[in-house]
C-alpha cells in the first residue's frame, strides 16, 4: 500500500531538547517537503529536497535541520534553537519537483506529527 | 516572490447552500492552482486543481475558476453537505519554483444541517 508515513503522531518535548520527526514514502517521489501548520497561518515551508543528499531552506528554516540520505526518507530535527516549536508538522512528497512542465503534480501529505513543548 | 491571499478565513453556510472561497496571487507567471481540503486532525488532500491554460474546471459539486488577468481563482461548492465542513487551502505554483507551492492561510467552512 503506497503512501507517506510520519511518526510519531504525537510528541512531547522539554525545553532545550532536540527531537526528530520521521517521514518515509514508498511512492518513489523525488521531492519531499516539511511544512509547519499553526492555527490561522496556513502551511509554511520549512525545508525541501529534490534529490538525495541535497536540500534547501524554505521560508522558516531557522531552528530546524534535515537530511536526505535515502530517496524514501526525509527526517526533520527540531532543535533547541527553535523558539516556538509547538505546532503541527506535515511532511509531503511529489514526483514533479521542477515545476516548469505542464505536469506539475499533486502534493501527497503524511498524517502529520503534533509536537508540544512542555 | 509569490504571495497568496485567501478569503474569507471562516465561512458558515446552511446545508444545501453554495459556498465560495476566493484567492488572489501576485506572480503572473504562476501556472498551477490546487485546492486542498483538510478535515479536523487529518492530512490535507487535493480536491481539485486548475492549470493556467484553463478558465474553469468542474468535478461534481466542486468547481474552480481562474481569472489570469485579475490574478484570482475561486473554489465553488454547490449543494453543500455537513461532510464538506473542513479547512480549505488554495495554493499557487510559481513557474520554475522547483515545485514549491505557496499556500493561502485557509478557510474554515462550516456547513450547518
Amino acid at each position: 500500500d503506497g503512501g507517506i508515513t510520519q511518526s510519531p503522531k504525537y510528541l512531547f518535548r522539554k525545553e532545550g531538547q532536540n527531537v526528530t520527526l520521521s517521514c518515509e514514502q514508498n511512492l518513489n517521489h523525488d521531492a519531499m517537503y516539511w511544512y509547519r501548520q499553526d492555527p490561522g497561518q496556513g502551511l509554511r515551508l520549512i525545508y525541501y529536497s529534490q534529490i538525495v543528499n541535497d536540500f534547501q531552506k524554505g521560508d522558516i528554516a531557522e531552528g530546524y535541520s534535515v537530511s536526505r540520505e535515502k530517496k524514501e526518507s526525509f527526517p526533520l530535527t527540531v532543535t533547541s534553537a527553535q523558539k516556538n516549536p509547538t505546532a503541527f508538522y506535515l511532511c509531503a512528497s511529489t514526483w514533479d519537483s521542477g515545476g516548469a512542465s505542464a505536469n506539475t503534480g499533486e502534493l501527497f501529505f503524511g498524517e502529520g506529527s503534533r509536537l508540544t513543548v512542555l | 516572490g509569490e504571495n497568496v491571499e485567501q478569503h474569507p478565513s471562516t465561512l458558515s453556510v446552511q446545508e444545501g447552500d453554495s459556498a465560495v472561497i476566493k484567492c488572489t496571487y501576485s506572480d503572473s507567471a504562476s501556472n498551477y492552482f490546487p485546492w486542498y481540503k483538510q478535515e479536523l486532525g487529518k492530512r490535507p488532500q487535493l480536491i481539485i486543481d486548475i492549470r493556467s491554460n484553463v478558465g474553469e474546471k468542474k468535478d461534481q459539486r466542486i468547481a474552480v475558476t481562474l481569472n489570469k488577468t485579475a490574478k484570482h481563482f475561486s473554489l465553488h461548492i454547490t449543494e453543500t453537505q455537513p461532510e464538506d465542513s473542513a479547512v480549505y487551502f488554495c495554493a499557487a505554483h510559481p513557474k520554475g519554483s522547483q515545485g514549491n507551492l505557496i499556500f493561502g492561510k485557509g478557510t474554515k467552512l462550516s456547513v450547518k444541517p
